[in-house]
Parts: structure tokens; C-alpha cells; sequence
């Protein structure tokens, strides 16, 4: 049962330009969605995040947008640089629970120099 | 910036070995989580704790597992019978008013 869920496993983009990485999920209980960045062996670290009473969050180069009735959020990287390589996953909780977060597949964003 | 510490950063045992897993959340931090993640899937919650007990957990957190908290600072996660099916990267995280923070996790070989 993949509630959320990430459909592009890679993505490339040049240094400079602008990294759209995508989630969409299906669990209308969620209320709180957050970014997560990995490496490798490595714990994931928070980027951003956003309540479902927002549609948008912005925090220096990292924005993320929420669309509630399409089921779908973006995090937009700009300008994208070589240290931004890395797993990006997004994850969602619903407030009134444990809050466990439900996590999508990853997408693997390679920044070329 | 205040961390989740997470200890050992590997460990290995040999399979039916219980092995415990060490965790200091961030000290403000009322929400505790175990996660995991097998080399090339999702990371997959286990169990949440919350005010000294376990709050929800998820198929994979059967009687194999267990969580406690055996003092003010640690949390632990003891597997009583290791699987070879058990390895995996194991990461705890606290959260607290939206903020949530993973530690750098433990890989757990079993052999």
C-alpha cells in the first residue's frame, strides 16, 4: 500500500538550474508533509516542511508547493549545486496520530557540474 | 545544533543473538521513533513512543522487538532473536512541535 509515493527513481540536472523533484500520495489524513535528504549509509536530514493549511514554503534555495486537491507536493531547488546530490524523500504524518511518518521511495538527484 | 546520537554505528551478529540497539533522542523531544531501512527499499517506521510507553507500531515491530526508555536520556531497541532478514539500517528519531530529526543510524548485519 504505497500512500506516498515517488515516480521518478533519478533525475538530472545541471548546476545552476533549477531540481523539481515530485511526490504525490493518497492518504487524504495526512496533514504535515516534509523533505528529506540521504546519503549513503547516512541518517536522512530534514530540508523543509509544510502543513496542509499552506500551499507553499520557502526556505533560501529549497521551496516547497502543496497541491491538496491533486494529491501531489514539489520541492524546487534553485540554483541547484554538486553538494544537492543525494536521495531525496519526501514523507507525510497526520497530526492527530503518533505522528509515524510515511515515507515514498526516493528520487536520486544527480547535479552535474 | 541539538542531534539524535545513535550507537553503535555498526554492529554484527550472528543470527538468533539479541542485540540492542542505543539511541539518545534530543533532550527536549516528548516523541521517540524507530526506523528502518533494507539496502534498496523505503525506510519503514517500526514503533513510536510517547510519554513512556509504546503509542503505535507497525507489522514488522512483532515479539522479536522491543523499545524502552530506562532512564532520561536513552532509548533502546532490542531484537531478542536475530533474522538474517534483520539487517538493515536502523534509525531512531524524536520529534517535537513538527520538528523531527533522525540520528545517523545503526547498520545491523546479521550473519
Amino acid at each position: 500500500d504505497q500512500q506516498v509515493k515517488q515516480n521518478s527513481p533519478s533525475l538530472s540536472v545541471q548546476e545552476g538550474r533549477i531540481s523539481i523533484l515530485n511526490c504525490d500520495y493518497t492518504n487524504s489524513m495526512f496533514d504535515y508533509f516534509l523533505w528529506y535528504k540521504k546519503y549513503p549509509a547516512e541518517g536522512p536530514t530534514f530540508l523543509i516542511s509544510i502543513s496542509s493549511i499552506k500551499d507553499k514554503n520557502e526556505d533560501g534555495r529549497f521551496t516547497v508547493f502543496l497541491n491538496k486537491s491533486a494529491k501531489h507536493l514539489s520541492l524546487h531547488i534553485v540554483p541547484s549545486q554538486p553538494g544537492d546530490s543525494a536521495v531525496y524523500f519526501c514523507a507525510a504524518y497526520t497530526s492527530g496520530s503518533a505522528r509515524q511518518l510515511t515515507f515514498g521511495s526516493g528520487t536520486q538527484l544527480t547535479v552535474l557540474p | 545544533e541539538p542531534e539524535v546520537t545513535q550507537t553503535p554505528s555498526h554492529q554484527v551478529t550472528q543470527m538468533g543473538q539479541e542485540v540492542i540497539l542505543r539511541c539518545v533522542p534530543i533532550s527536549n523531544h516528548l516523541y521517540f521513533y524507530w526506523y528502518r531501512q533494507i539496502l534498496g527499499q523505503k525506510v519503514e517506521f517500526l514503533v513510536s513512543f510517547y510519554n513512556n510507553e509504546i503509542s503505535e507500531k507497525s507489522e514488522i515491530f512483532d515479539d522479536q522487538f522491543s523499545v524502552e526508555r530506562p532512564d532520561g536520556s536513552n532509548f533502546t531497541l532490542k531484537i531478542r532473536s536475530t533474522k538474517l532478514e534483520d539487517s538493515a539500517m536502523y534509525f531512531c528519531a524524536s520529534s517535537h512541535r513538527g520538528g523531527y530529526t533522525f540520528g545517523s543510524g545503526t547498520r545491523l548485519t546479521v550473519v
